[in-house]
């Protein structure tokens, strides 16, 4: 149980354009959900948190109208990343949780943004 | 938000057991202990969890030090598959969590 997925599992765009990312908790109902960044040869980084129906909470010096968080089901979070550029090329992780498991997170298997 | 100390790198021969150590010296009392691994270009990987009691499941085991202060996972006997990074994190309820750098194991046939 608790499989969480990501699609694309990897994607290449040019620089200027928009790329949304969907993670979706497969077999349970995700009240929060948390996006991750990570470059290559270090951690993970908090980008942000979602609570279903409410505006993402960022994390600091992440920036809000940049990285577009939606989560409208309780099932189904999307990440945006608008007007992309090379350094934002990253491995890009969700994970979901819920209140009954005490907010333990499950995490998707990636997302790896190319921007050329 | 409580934080981890975990050594850069191990290494380990395959069919050896592996212990990774984590100091958590600031851990508060609702702080649950979580492992997770990462294989490369992979999302992170659950292994095990605990609050004080030592725990054992089918992947590793877990000793928590009697202050908590430290933890150290086990890894029975290492095998190839089991090289990745390994995240030592604190939780505690309705919080994130926040990775800290892991331990890049080394596992050599």
């Amino acid at each position: 149980g608790a499989v969480v997925s990501q699609h694309p599992s990897w994607v290449i765009c040019k620089s200027g354009t928009s790329v949304k990312i969907e993670c979706r908790s497969l077999d349970f109902q995700a009240t929060t959900m948390f996006w991750y960044r990570q470059f290559p040869k270090q951690s993970l980084m908090l980008m942000a948190t979602s609570n279903e129906g409410s505006k993402a909470t960022y994390e600091q010096g992440v920036e809000k109208d940049k990285f577009l968080i939606n989560h409208a089901s309780l099932t189904l979070s999307t990440l945006t990343v608008t007007s992309a550029h090379p350094e934002d090329s990253s491995f890009y992780i969700c994970s979901a949780a819920w209140a009954a498991s005490l907010y333990e997170q499950y995490f998707g298997p990636g997302t790896r943004l190319t921007v050329t | 938000d409580a934080k981890t100390t975990q050594p850069n790198s191990m290494e380990s021969n395959e069919e050896e057991p592996v212990h990774l150590p984590c100091n958590h010296s600031t851990i508060s009392g609702t702080d649950y202990i979580h492992w997770y691994r990462q294989l490369p270009s992979q999302g992170p990987e659950y292994v095990i969890h605990g609050l004080t009691s030592n725990v054992n499941n089918r992947m590793a085991s877990l000793a928590i030090a009697e202050d908590r202060k430290s933890s150290t996972l086990i890894l029975h006997r290492a095998t190839l598959r089991d090289a990745a990074v390994y995240y030592c994190i604190l939780r505690a309820p309705v919080t994130k969590y926040i990775f800290g750098t892991g331990t890049r194991l080394k596992v050599l046939a």
